[in-house]
């Protein structure tokens, strides 16, 4: 348990659907993150909040809406997705501190999704 | 893309020191080496983390060379639970590359 958690844990939808992943983080951190695994492929990093504000934005396509409604909750919003979608989604949490200054993440357990 | 190097892949015998290579020759006056491990279809764990000098905690021990150019994780006695993908990771943006797949044998 690293104080990061994920639901659901599992997630199969099809190309039409709307679903929201979740994540929520008991540590006291005040910045989170979604990242992207996508099989045999190093950890996307696809955004950052950082005291409820969107602070990064890698690129990511516009059918992905996150959302940090306070700094312990982190939804990523899922419509039209296409089968390369399908992957492990990853939340992590850490306390922010000055840019390059140490800080640890906490990554939850992931969502494995799977696009039909 | 990822500011670090490592070797693909690595065996170890179990009871045995792992030693884990990372090359980070581009590194910042004040940014941190981290190393972070994923077992399989898990998150990522965080190990340790250092600056400068060599650091140990209860996991393993973090080696880094004097100009900061590459740094070394150590499991002193690893166990077939320690067989995992390791992520050496510089500076403050997170981003992993593909690690080294470490397998420990029995």
């Amino acid at each position: 348990e690293t104080g990061v958690t994920q639901t659901p844990r599992h997630l199969v939808m099809g190309m039409t659907n709307k679903k929201s992943l979740k994540c929520e983080q008991h540590l006291g951190h005040n910045a989170m993150y979604w990242y992207k695994q996508s099989a045999k492929k190093p950890l996307e990093l696809m955004f950052v909040y950082s005291l409820e504000e969107r602070v990064e934005n890698n690129s990511v396509p516009s059918r992905f809406s996150p959302e940090c409604p306070n700094s312990s909750h982190l939804f990523l919003h899922l419509h039209t997705l296409q089968p390369e979608d399908s992957a492990l989604y990853l939340c992590a949490s850490s306390q922010d501190v000055p840019l390059r200054e140490a800080y640890t993440q906490y990554f939850g357990p992931g969502t494995r999704l799977t696009v039909l | 893309d990822a500011k670090t190097t490592q070797p693909p892949s690595m065996d170890c015998a179990e009871g045995r020191a792992a030693n884990l290579p990372c090359n980070h020759s581009t590194i910042s006056g004040n940014e941190y080496v981290y190393w972070y491990r994923q077992i399989h279809s898990q998150g990522p764990q965080y190990i340790i983390h250092g600056l400068k000098n060599n650091e140990t905690n209860e996991m393993a021990s973090l080696i880094i060379t004097e100009d900061r150019k590459s740094s070394t994780l150590i499991l002193p006695h690893a166990t077939l639970r320690d067989t995992a993908v390791y992520y050496c990771i510089v500076g403050g943006d997170m981003r992993f590359g593909a690690g080294t797949r470490l397998t420990v044998k029995p």
